[in-house]
Formats: structure tokens, C-alpha cells, sequence
């Protein structure tokens, strides 16, 4: 079946621009995760969201980030007044619950490139 | 200091070579033990997780937990380069799934 889609695979913008990061999750999985992935680290956690609502958004680094998953299915990561240290490949995966031990599958990223 | 410690490398090796990748971490609260597999320009990829303490054998990849130590590994036998990759150890806790990651051990399987 078809795995964990994120778009657009790249993006390139001007600093202080607004972004949106989209990502489509496995279907029937509950549970969407959002992490972030600067050059030679490991990912680091931004948001979670159980069905519609944020359980966790702790790793959200300031309020120009932003996540919404109206529908419970489909999200949008948003960055307003994007900064140079804004880039990096974002990250988003699914699991069918959102406790310990289930599984998450990634999707390829976003890489974010903000000149 | 970060909650898991991860050595970067890189780290190459002869096909064939044992492999031994390790993290440590600070948080006696983690519960799930997890390895991934990340190729370039791709997200990562389960290869194995441990629950508690213990070890877990799949095919080549044998993962320990020792919680006593904090301290987790998984190990490559037989190692091709095909397993040439970013290994990257990640914890989570009982009640969330949110994953804590080490920055990731590169790795080079050279034929």
C-alpha cells in the first residue's frame, strides 16, 4: 500500500516568507508525528497529533510554527517569517496509535532551504 | 547534555566485518528501544526495537538493551554494502510514541 507522502519534496524561499509543509499519512493510522532534521543530526521532535487535536506540540521551537490536522488525517506544517536556521529536511511519519511500541513510518521529507 | 548520546563516526568496515553501533542515554523513563536505517535523501526506516531490557535477534541485526547501564547496541554480522547507511538509536517512552533520537552513526560497508 502506499506509504507516508510529504510535499513538495523541496522548497526553496526568501527569508521572512511564509511556508506550508503537507504531509499525507498511511491510511487508517491515528496517531501523525512531525520532526525536524538539520544536516548530520538526528531527527528532533516537533508536534503529535492523536486524531485531530495536538496531543504534544513541546518541540515546537517558537509560535512562527505551526501544525493543523483538520480532518485527522492530512497536515500542514507552517512557518511564518521563515529564518535561515529554519532550514532543514522536515520530517513526518504515522503510526496506527500514539502510545509506545507502534511502529511510525516516515515519509521522504521536505527539505526547507531558506536563502 | 542530550538525553541520548550517540558516537557520529563515520564508520567504515570491510564486507563481511562485524559492526557494533552503541548509544547511551540519561532517561530511565524510556521503555521502547529503537534502531533505524536512514539512506540518503530518505526518511528513516525501522529495523528493530526492543521493549525493556534484553536482546532481539532478526537475520544479521542483533539489538541489547541494558538498562541498568543506559545503554543500548545493535550489531551487524556478516555486514554488505548494501548496509551502508545512517543508524540512527531512538527512545520513546510508555505512554507516548514521541521518539528521542540519536544524532546517528554513519556507516560505510566497503566491498
Amino acid at each position: 500500500g502506499a506509504g507516508v507522502s510529504q510535499t513538495p519534496s523541496n522548497k526553496v524561499t526568501e527569508k521572512g516568507k511564509y511556508v506550508e509543509l503537507r504531509c499525507d499519512p498511511i491510511s487508517g493510522h491515528t496517531a501523525l508525528y512531525w520532526y525536524r532534521q538539520s544536516l548530520g543530526q538526528g531527527p528532533e521532535f516537533l508536534i503529535y497529533f492523536q486524531g485531530t487535536g495536538a496531543a504534544d506540540d513541546s518541540g515546537l521551537p517558537n509560535d512562527r510554527f505551526f501544525a493543523v490536522r483538520p480532518e485527522g488525517s492530512v497536515s500542514t506544517l507552517k512557518i511564518q517569517r521563515t529564518e535561515r536556521g529554519d532550514s532543514a529536511v522536515y520530517l513526518c511519519a504515522s503510526s496506527l496509535g500514539a502510545t509506545g511500541g507502534n511502529e511510525q513510518y516516515f515519509g521522504p521529507g521536505t527539505r526547507l532551504t531558506v536563502t | 547534555q542530550k538525553e541520548v548520546e550517540q558516537d557520529p563516526g563515520p564508520l567504515s568496515v570491510p564486507e563481511g566485518a562485524i559492526v557494533s553501533l552503541n548509544c547511551t542515554y540519561s532517561n530511565s523513563a524510556f521503555q521502547y528501544f529503537m534502531w533505524y536505517r536512514q539512506y540518503s535523501r530518505k526518511g528513516p526506516e525501522l529495523l528493530m526495537y526492543t521493549y525493556s531490557s534484553g536482546n532481539k535477534e532478526d537475520g544479521r541485526f542483533t539489538a541489547q538493551v541494558d538498562k541498568s547501564s543506559k545503554y543500548i547496541s545493535l550489531f551487524i554480522r556478516d555486514s554488505q554494502p548494501s548496509d551502508s547507511a545512517t543508524y540512527l538509536c531512538a527512545m520513546s517512552f510508555q505512554r507516548t510514541g514521541k521518539l528521542i533520537f540519536g544524532q546517528g552513526t554513519t556507516l560505510q560497508v566497503k566491498p
